[in-house]
């Protein structure tokens, strides 16, 4: 059964932790994406990875940092850096940059 | 990235109503896809838009691409409550990576 998986789909934080957050896929696709999403503001661009071992920073990567071990997996680290860290969180992952994109069931952060 | 307005932002509609949802670049696009996301849930994708002039259609749903590549609609025909949810376009250019509008979202009353 293949698909995009996150964990855990809610998570609760201290002010000042830092806290990762998990995103695995098992649809052999090379391009994976970090998404940020508040009320009323869409979809922002955290950081994306077109190839293992390679990813840029999006819109709003201050304060977020990611790794491309593994093709199957792009975990985001929400750092004590990021100003306001409580939103939902959405990964997803295609093919190549110009097909359509298969998001996971998203995490929703609260720091208290 | 590629800048996207997408409009309106939110659209009230009685069930048995047509919705229509607009998507302006002012750069020419690539492609252009949409999504739906339904309320508590992710962004699960319709189609994708590559060619001037495309229509494609779903059931009620009717996808357009503008002449100029700058611009999308996607029109539903005759509401029904499982079409409440926010709908977004996604635009790519070049070596752009997709960047998505704010959305629009949509509330049917019965």
């Amino acid at each position: 059964d293949g698909g995009i998986t996150q964990s855990p789909k809610y998570l609760f934080r201290k002010e000042g932790q830092n806290v990762t957050l998990s995103c695995e896929q098992n649809l052999n696709h090379d391009a994976m994406y970090w998404y940020r999403q508040d009320p009323g503001q869409g979809l922002r661009l955290i950081y994306y990875s077109q190839i293992v071992n390679d990813f840029q920073k999006g819109d709003i990567a201050e304060g977020y940092s990611v790794s491309r071990e593994k093709k199957e997996s792009f975990p985001l680290t929400v750092t004590s850096a990021q100003k306001n860290p409580t939103a939902f969180y959405l990964c997803a992952s295609s093919i190549d940059r110009n097909n359509e994109q298969f998001f996971g069931p998203g995490t929703r952060l609260t720091v208290l | 990235g590629q800048q996207v307005m997408q409009i309106p932002q939110y659209q009230h509609v009685q069930e048995g109503e047509d919705f229509t949802t607009y998507c302006n670049s002012s750069t020419t696009l690539s492609n252009i896809q949409w999504y739906k996301q339904r309320p508590g849930g992710h962004p699960v994708f319709l189609i994708q838009l590559v060619k001037s002039g495309e229509v494609k259609k779903q059931k009620r749903l009717t996808f357009q691409f503008g002449e100029a590549k700058k611009n999308s609609s996607l029109h539903i025909t005759a509401t029904q409550t499982t079409d409440v949810g926010t709908y977004f376009c996604a635009v790519s250019g070049g070596s752009y990576i997709p960047t998505f509008g704010r959305g629009t979202s949509l509330i049917v009353h019965p």
